[in-house]
């Protein structure tokens, strides 16, 4: 069984400052790492993922995420946020060999303030 | 595409009633899931299907939870009797056949408030 740690439930920055919202996770297996975001009253939305490859990853929005495998992490940053940003976003792993059933993270809010 | 549909929206009940919330996946998609969103507990899977057929029902809280899928296109997750506990907003997913999990399409939600 896997489980995601999101450290952080709440992360305020203001405009333009870098942002890292960190994501720690267990398994016993190889695993899909994934980060969603979900803006106040919709579904969630793919962020970026990592699959195979490279282990820095880059997804929609300017945001990039750093697979570390000996830290078990999958950390989130953005060089400089902007109010658009304000959302929930979610950490999710997935077993490479348990079909598509996703291991969602509790999730962080990011407030970004003028 | 028109992506996965959930009805209702929106459904305000009193402890007791028996609610029905809805899904339509994407179509030509095989993979189905509904999960649970509460500020206590975050995003739960409640239960996956995969041509119709439920393979994981483990994250299914109790017997007054059920879900089914009569076809490709249908599936619902039925409260009976709800309680207030059960307030949270409840997301439907799908991903197509032979698809991988970053291809898991979300419907915009239910959300259910149990009076």
């Amino acid at each position: 069984a896997q489980s995601v740690t999101q450290l952080d439930s709440q992360v305020p920055v203001f405009e333009e400052a870098p942002v890292e919202l960190r994501c720690n996770y267990s398994s016993s297996v190889s695993v899909y790492l994934f980060w969603y975001v979900q803006y106040p009253n919709q579904g969630l939305q793919l962020l970026l993922k990592y699959l195979s490859g490279s282990t820095l990853v880059k997804g929609i929005n300017g945001f990039e995420a750093e697979f570390n495998k000996s830290q078990t992490s999958f950390h989130l940053r953005k060089p400089s946020v902007h109010i658009s940003d304000t959302a929930e976003y979610f950490c999710a792993v997935s077993d490479r060999n348990a079909g598509n059933m996703l291991t969602f993270g509790g999730g962080t809010r990011l407030m970004v303030k003028p | 595409d028109a992506g996965v549909i959930q009805s209702p929206r929106h459904e305000v009940t009193e402890m007791g009633q028996e609610v029905t919330l809805r899904c339509k996946p994407i179509s030509g998609h095989n993979s189905l899931f509904w999960y649970r969103q509460t500020m206590m507990r975050g995003l739960e899977l409640l239960i996956y299907f995969n041509n119709n057929v439920p393979i994981d029902d483990s994250g299914m809280p109790e017997d007054r939870f059920s879900a089914k899928m009569p076809n490709a296109s249908f599936s619902t997750l039925k409260i009976q009797p709800s309680e207030p506990r059960d307030s949270a907003v409840y997301f439907c997913a799908s991903t197509p056949r032979g698809g991988t999990p970053d291809e898991q399409y979300f419907g915009p939600g239910t959300r259910l408030t149990v009076t």
